[in-house]
């Protein structure tokens, strides 16, 4: 069964650091998101993404963050200058539309840790 | 957004049926319910939805009340490794970036 992709598994990186966060989403998937997971809390929507715009942003998805997608298959969140607050799980999802009745396919997550 | 209301954890025996909760009295007419679960260190998996019918499919089944205002997912035998978080989500209206509002879920603890 086709996959969403995450690399690295694992980040570890120093506050004001920049940050890249990697996934290959399923090929013919039009539609991308990236959310997060800071331990033991919800699981949070930061960003979704088409046709290389954002379609839509929630709250936590400040100046700091951008979302590329720099071929044909790879999509990735940037982090400028991370904070301590920013350790956190980072799933990125894809799906084929954008429909109300849509599956979301998730990847296994990037955990950041930010010292 | 319409919000859903479950319970905080749930046990069950292996190779039993389990029925998770979900009430969402606040549902419009167009949201759809959606189910995803969180195995540990996983991120969330696509289980089912529904709109008004209930649903099968090979890993559950979801019963929707008439009223539209709870539904039950169906585990028909629990597995050691259905133990995760399981989120009931109603879909925010189409063309809205299909975002999903994760809540607390349940997690559902699976005895041998």
């Amino acid at each position: 069964e086709p996959e969403v992709t995450q690399t690295p598994s694992h980040q570890v990186t120093q506050m004001g650091q920049e940050v890249i966060l990697r996934c290959v989403p399923i090929s013919n998937h039009l539609y991308f998101y990236w959310y997060r997971q800071i331990l033991g809390q919800k699981v949070e929507f930061l960003v979704s993404f088409y046709n290389n715009e954002i379609s839509e942003k929630s709250e936590i998805f400040d100046d700091q963050f951008s979302v590329e997608r720099p071929d044909g298959s790879n999509f990735t969140l940037k982090i400028r200058s991370t904070k301590l607050e920013d350790s956190a799980m980072y799933f990125c999802a894809s799906s084929e539309a954008q429909r109300s009745f849509e599956k979301l396919f998730f990847g296994s997550g990037t955990q950041l840790s930010v010292l | 957004d319409a919000k859903t209301t479950q319970p905080n954890s749930m046990e069950s025996n292996e190779e039993e049926p389990v029925h998770l909760p979900c009430n969402h009295s606040t549902i419009s007419g167009t949201d759809y319910i959606h189910w995803y679960r969180q195995l540990p260190s996983q991120g969330p998996e696509y289980v089912i939805h529904g709109l008004t019918s209930n649903v099968n499919n090979r890993m559950a089944s979801l019963a929707i009340a008439e009223d539209r205002k709870s539904s039950t997912l169906i585990l028909h035998r629990a597995t050691l490794r259905d133990a995760a978080v399981y989120y009931c989500i109603l879909s925010v209206r189409d063309n809205a970036g299909n975002m999903l509002t994760f809540g607390g879920g349940t997690r559902l603890m699976v005895k041998p």
